[in-house]
């Protein structure tokens, strides 16, 4: 199965340190989006990438966050000075126009602890 | 601005009975609206879409939705219960003219079938 993978699945770190998630979206898939999902809540929208251009960002994704897709593959989603209200799961998603339009894949997501 | 409202966060019913989640939803244009799945530590999963052709949609798995604009209305149904129905849904939605972006999510419906 090709589908968007995540790594690390969890993650459990220190308040005030960094870390960085990767994530691996279908291999045709031009277009690849970051979300947060805190406990209770929908995912929000932090920001979308087609092909290495980041097009959009929500407000949400804070100075102390930033993504980047280098090379049009995979991304990389970075928090640094990582604070406790960072804690949630992080989806990553891909989608291409040609395979059924605003269809987005999701990945089974990178659970983040603070402590 | 656009947003979802899911009318019940917490749905029970019994297996083989009917499925109804509720969704209103808020939008200045013609919105897309989509139904996810999220079953316990696995991805979301796409059930169903309305991209302004047929107002009544079918999904996956035996779901529909009919997409009802005097009511501004997106519910989710299923004729008969299965026990592997139970799970998390989220009602999306989206603005096609501004192209495959972000999707906005309701908070979410926990489904329990009793058996």
């Amino acid at each position: 199965d090709t589908g968007v993978s995540q790594n690390p699945r969890h993650k459990i770190t220190k308040r005030g340190q960094n870390v960085t998630f990767r994530c691996d979206p279908i291999s045709e898939h031009n277009r690849l989006y970051w979300y947060r999902q805190t406990l209770g809540q929908g995912p929000e929208f932090l920001t979308y990438f087609q092909n290495e251009a980041q097009l959009e960002k929500s407000r949400l994704l804070s100075d102390r966050f930033s993504a980047e897709r280098p090379k049009g593959s995979f991304s990389t989603l970075e928090i640094q000075r990582t604070e406790q209200g960072d804690s949630a799961m992080y989806l990553c998603a891909s989608s291409s126009p040609g395979q059924g339009i605003y269809e987005q894949y999701f990945g089974p997501g990178t659970r983040l602890t603070v402590t | 601005a656009q947003s979802v409202t899911q009318l019940d966060s917490h749905v029970s019913v019994s297996e083989g009975t009917p499925v109804l989640l509720r969704c209103n939803y808020s939008s200045s244009y013609s919105p897309s609206l989509f139904w996810y799945v999220q079953h316990p530590n696995k991805g979301l999963q796409l059930l169903l879409k309305y991209t302004s052709a047929a107002t009544l949609v079918k999904g996956i798995n035996g779901f529909e939705a009919e997409f009802k604009k005097s009511e501004t209305s997106f519910h989710l149904t299923k004729p008969s219960a299965h026990m592997s129905d139970a799970a998390e849904y989220f009602c999306v939605v989206t603005h096609p003219p501004f192209g495959n972006e972000k999707l906005t999510f309701g908070t979410g419906t926990r489904l329990t079938i009793i058996p």
